[in-house]
């Protein structure tokens, strides 16, 4: 079955140094989501790519969707502790009128050292 | 309209009793996607719902776990027979649109002890 491996599974930063965390499936995708998970909370959307090499940013944070559609990244300059919290990918599962199910990695949970 | 709403949040029982947690999806989302997560683990997909009508099952929900959604609003999700493997955060979560972004609640975290 499609899988949606991230790496890394944790990462430590100081405030102010840049992260990034990767994610790869084993399938190519229609679209891949970026969720964030404060410690403690749920799940919250971030973004949505779509397209082929689509790049997005939302103020300090820049999300990829690779050419293939199989990998994208998410990348946060000059991180602030506010960042701290588990960082998901998820694919949908399925084509078509199954394309419903969201296949999520397991996380790059990021600390920031203030 | 204030999010996904999911009640209780936290729910301690005894290995082999029942336990019900209730949803209340945001109101003009059909669609309601519940998900399990454990400690270091993305959430896993359990089953969907498109109004009232349960469309998926995941392989993941044994016969002990039932899912309503009666008039195609809130949905309750029951566990018979707890079991410690029980033990996890569960997460329901809706949309509007298939593939579009999905709302979770805050989830309720059943300890099985």
């Amino acid at each position: 079955g499609q899988q949606v491996m991230q790496i890394p599974q944790y990462q430590h930063v100081q405030e102010g140094e840049d992260f990034t965390t990767y994610c790869n499936s084993s399938t190519t995708l229609s679209n891949i989501q970026w969720y964030k998970q404060r410690p403690g909370g749920h799940p919250v959307f971030l973004i949505q790519l779509v397209k082929s090499g689509e790049v997005k940013k939302q103020k300090r944070l820049t999300f990829q969707f690779g050419e293939a559609k199989k990998n994208s990244s998410l990348h946060i300059t000059a991180t602030q502790t506010t960042d701290v919290g588990t960082y998901f990918c998820a694919g949908p599962r399925g084509s078509g009128g199954s394309n419903y199910k969201l296949t999520f990695g397991k996380g790059t949970l990021l600390t920031v050292n203030p | 309209d204030t999010g996904v709403s999911q009640n209780p949040r936290h729910k301690i029982t005894k290995r082999g009793q029942n336990v019900t947690f209730r949803c209340d999806p945001i109101s003009e989302h059909n669609r309601l996607y519940w998900y399990r997560q454990t400690l270091g683990q993305g959430p896993e997909f359990l089953t969907y719902f498109q109004n009232e009508a349960q469309l998926e099952k995941s392989r993941l929900l044994s016969d002990r776990f039932s899912a309503e959604r009666p008039k195609g609003s809130f949905s309750t999700l029951e566990i018979q027979r707890t079991e410690q493997g029980d033990s996890a955060m569960y997460l329901c979560a809706s949309n509007l649109f298939i593939g579009s972004e999905a709302f979770f609640g805050q989830g309720t975290r059943l300890t099985v002890v």
